[in-house]
């Protein structure tokens, strides 16, 4: 069975802090790698992908991928309370059928 | 929402009995998805399709089965609903690729 493992959390940082959140992975075939964020009662939106070893930046948001050590992040800076919301790492089987998602990390911004 | 429309977002029916949840979508998307979520197990493939009347299995396939007859339409069928089958379920169509999921709004369901 493939997974992706994230720690749940809570995750709390103060407003204007980096938070950082964590994935790993165990289909060491997988090539497609997404972070989603969800609020309380609402679907998950899709805010980062990365395909290639290295960092990807979008505005805020810092996706970091190692396929070696099979570990994907994703960094928000200046973290607002906006920001509080569940994380959900995602990565692509090596089948190409279809997305495995982690548990998610809750984040928390306080102000 | 990108052109997706889950349908009913909420729904509470007895165990025992059928129920038919429906994923539309109006952007001509090949590849569907159907996920359900729950606390302490995240998001869990049902069903997937990948164009009509082409359709796979998931992870947690026992119990549900799916239809598509048309492009826009991926209906999700629960054949005797159970008190297990009480989940949030997400209807998510991919492009540009088959992996990139956009998520409907979801569909409550409570099995009692």
């Amino acid at each position: 069975q493939k997974e992706v493992e994230q720690n749940s959390g809570p995750l709390s940082v103060p407003e204007g802090a980096i938070a950082s959140l964590n994935c790993t992975y165990s289909d060491r075939g997988s090539q497609s790698f997404f972070w989603y964020r969800q609020y309380s009662g609402k679907s998950p939106e899709l805010i980062m992908s990365i395909y290639s070893n290295g960092d990807k930046e979008d505005g805020r948001f810092t996706a970091q991928l190692n396929k070696a050590s099979q570990y994907v992040s994703l960094l928000i800076r200046d973290s607002q309370p906006s920001d509080s919301a569940t994380y959900l790492c995602a990565v692509s089987s090596q089948a190409g059928t279809a997305l495995i998602f982690g548990k998610g990390t809750t984040l928390s911004v306080s102000s | 929402d990108a052109g997706i429309t889950q349908s009913p977002r909420h729904k509470v029916t007895e165990t025992g009995t059928p129920v038919t949840l429906r994923c539309h979508q109006t952007e001509n998307h090949r590849y569907m998805y159907w996920y359900r979520q729950d606390p302490g197990h995240g998001l869990r493939l049902i069903h997937y399709s990948y164009g009509v009347k082409d359709t796979d299995k998931g992870e947690v396939s026992d119990g549900y089965s799916v239809s598509r007859s048309k492009t826009e339409d991926f209906l999700l069928t629960l054949e005797s609903a159970t008190s297990s089958q009480t989940s949030v379920y997400f209807c998510a169509p991919a492009f540009p690729t088959n992996e990139k999921l956009f998520f409907g709004s979801g569909t409550q369901l409570s099995v009692l």
